[in-house]
């Protein structure tokens, strides 16, 4: 079964640029959705199709995919954006997660 | 605005059943596929299965089958989850999570999640 791999853990400082990565098999040639989840809270859609973002979603948020991996990159991170942070991908019509990354701003 | 409003939370014994429900409003209801998506305590999301709001067709993975039902009911709105002989691995809590019509839109609105708990 096809599988996305997330670290566990990313930190960065307030005003920093976190990256946060996701990689799979040739995930570059599949769409790529990433969700932030807070704690106690239900998961929010912050880039879908890859690279675009919900209407909602602060420009800071932005992403990129090629090759085996998938990139959500938060620039000017902010201390709200401390969350945790999955991607999303199909294979064969079936959705996959990744682990999921803790963000932490600090 | 879209909002999906499920069902309360579930205490079950170890072998029975639990359906959770899910009221959509605020969208055309038949227009939008809906997934069902659980995460157990301190753990990941993962991904349950899909309905098609139309025409009820389902998708479940492979671990998932056998043992779990997606169904819906246009015009109530709602969507159902029931999953069957319930194992103290099967506390999580659980979330609708509405489809995006365009391929690769994900999940774009979701639910407030409903907790399951199991038992022995």
């Amino acid at each position: 079964s096809y599988e996305l791999t997330q670290s566990p853990s990313v930190s960065v400082s307030p005003g920093q640029t976190a990256t946060i990565t996701c990689s799979g098999d040739e995930l570059g040639d599949r769409y790529v959705c990433w969700y932030q989840q807070k704690p106690g809270q239900s998961p929010v859609l912050v880039l879908y199709q890859s690279t675009r973002r919900p209407s909602g979603i602060p420009e800071r948020f932005s992403g990129s995919s090629s090759g085996n991996t998938a990139t959500l990159t938060i620039s000017g991170t902010q201390d709200m954006d401390d969350a945790d942070y999955y991607c999303q991908t199909w294979d064969r019509s079936l959705v996959v997660f990744g682990g999921g990354t803790k963000l932490t701003v600090l | 605005q879209v909002q999906l409003v499920q069902s309360g939370a579930e205490v079950k014994k170890s072998g029975a059943s639990v359906k959770v429900s899910c009221k959509a409003s605020g969208y055309g209801f038949r227009a939008f596929g809906m997934h069902w998506v659980r995460q157990a305590p301190g753990q990941r999301l993962e991904w349950m299965g899909w309905i098609n709001g139309d025409n009820g067709n389902t998708r479940y993975p492979q671990k998932f089958q056998g043992r779990l039902t997606i169904t819906r009911d246009t015009s109530a709105s709602t969507a159902y989850m029931e999953l069957s002989r319930l194992r103290s691995e099967d506390t999580a809590v659980y979330y609708c999570a509405r489809d995006g019509i365009e391929p690769g839109n994900g999940g774009d609105a979701w639910g407030q999640g409903t907790l399951v708990t199991v038992s022995s």
